[in-house]
């Protein structure tokens, strides 16, 4: 069975530009959370999605924004990057909509911004 | 005060001994605990779960929680050079729709 899977796995930007990230969820699960990682720290939670809905959102600028599809997939977008940003994204998908931290991960998408 | 802590290491352990990694989290009502492991480049696999008080074991990994010190830990025995890597320790809330994570310590085992 295919895991979770997101695209593009690496890309570069530039300040003031706008992002993309996609994310296909493990057949059968509803849940997509989108977390950032920057090198040497743990990821920080950035949205939580469930049957489309936002359910959970974490300290982010509103620059960050997320929606899930009808078939859960899921894409995250993030507007007038900054230097910042650059990180690891990770998209996970899980089972449940609560009290789960058991988490799918992705390969993550990688985003330099210039 | 983060919400969950753990020593960044690097620790090293010798082939065969046993790594002891431990986390700490500030929210009470925090009712689930995970480690996962990140291997350099790789995105976080998850490892071991545990929910109530004592000792989870599964193969080599032993999870410890004691919910009144707030202190989650993770024992693995007999380690691997395979084991080498960055271990995540994560809290879910109950009710909660969000995970967060430790900012991660690395393992280094030496053969």
């Amino acid at each position: 069975d295919a895991g979770v899977t997101q695209s593009p796995t690496h890309l570069i930007k530039t300040r003031g530009q706008h992002v993309t990230l996609r994310c296909s969820p493990i057949s059968g699960h509803k849940s997509v959370s989108w977390y950032q990682q920057v090198l040497g720290q743990g990821p920080q939670f950035i949205f939580q999605y469930y049957e489309k809905e936002e359910r959970g959102r974490g300290n982010f600028p509103d620059r960050f924004s997320a929606r899930q599809f009808p078939n859960y997939s899921s894409e995250l977008n993030v507007n007038a990057l900054l230097l910042g940003d650059s990180a690891l994204y990770l998209c996970a998908s899980s089972l449940r909509a609560a009290n789960t931290g058991e988490l799918f991960f992705g390969e993550g998408s990688r985003l330099t911004v210039l | 005060q983060k919400e969950v802590e753990q020593n960044s290491g690097p620790l090293s352990v010798p082939e065969g001994a046993i790594a002891s990694l431990n986390c700490t989290y500030s929210d009470r009502g925090s009712q689930s605990f995970f480690w996962y492991r990140q291997y350099s480049g790789k995105s976080p696999e998850l490892i071991m779960s545990i929910y109530s008080n004592g000792d989870k074991e599964d193969g080599r990994f032993t999870a410890q929680l004691n919910k009144a010190s707030q202190y989650v830990s993770l024992l693995i025995r007999d380690s691997q050079p395979s084991d080498s890597a960055t271990y995540l320790c994560a809290v879910n809330k109950g009710g909660g729709f969000k995970t967060i994570f430790g900012a991660g310590t690395r393992l280094f085992v030496k053969a």
